[in-house]
């Protein structure tokens, strides 16, 4: 069955700090790994795309970073800023003929505060 | 450029009514999507369509949930009779490119609760 895990559920840390957000997948083969914010309230917004030849992305103070041999993503976030605070969820799509049907994480609530 | 736009943003209904939502893509979005976003939870797909067709609505509850998309563009998912599970957001997504390929787009999202 393709899953894709997160890890931490949620995460604190103070503003100006650096984090990384975990994913695993074993989702195979895929086309691309994604990682979207969700602000409360709002839609998912994509931050980073990186297709399974790419090892790492960035995305101002956001870098990504894919590892196909161990299925592994991360998302690092560079010294934080409140606006932050948001919902990161790590995104897999399927190669396509496997329908291409987008495969998502449960996410990772970080709060950043002051 | 206008984004995804979703109403009402948010919904109180009592169970075993009914409810509808409304979704307009982005312009020229020839694949629109539904998903159910349950608290603390990622998305799961509902419903998928290019253009008006459906591509895949095998995770949608066909006894209770219904979907369409007029003329390509505007889409509703209905839900009759609703249950207190189906308390969740609809968030709804468009692409410009075939299901699975190009990023999706998505919508602020319906906040359901079903009392």
């Amino acid at each position: 069955k393709n899953q894709v895990e997160q890890s931490p559920q949620s995460l604190i840390i103070l503003e100006g700090k650096n984090c990384t957000l975990q994913c695993n997948y074993t989702v195979s083969p895929f086309s691309n790994l994604r990682w979207y914010k969700q602000d409360t309230g709002r839609g998912p917004v994509s931050l980073t795309i990186m297709t399974f030849s790419e090892n790492t992305k960035s995305n101002g103070r956001y870098t990504a970073t894919l590892d196909a041999d161990t299925k592994q993503s991360s998302l690092h976030i560079t010294a934080s800023q409140l606006s932050d605070s948001a919902s990161y969820i790590c995104v897999v799509t399927p190669s396509y003929n496997q329908g291409g049907k987008l495969i998502f994480g449960q996410g990772t609530e970080l709060s950043v505060k002051p | 450029e206008a984004g995804v736009a979703q109403s009402p943003r948010y919904k109180i209904i009592e169970k075993r009514q009914s409810v509808a939502f409304w979704c307009n893509p982005i312009s020229g979005h020839a694949t629109l999507y539904w998903y159910q976003q349950i608290l603390g939870q990622g998305p799961k797909l509902l419903i998928q369509f290019q253009n008006n067709g459906v591509v895949d609505d095998s995770q949608l509850p066909k006894d209770r949930f219904s979907a369409e998309r007029l003329k390509g563009v505007d889409s509703t998912l209905k839900i009759q009779p609703a249950k207190l599970e189906d308390s969740a957001v609809y968030l709804c997504a468009s692409s410009l490119h075939a299901p699975g390929q190009g990023t999706q787009y998505f919508g602020p999202g319906t906040r359901l609760l079903v009392l």
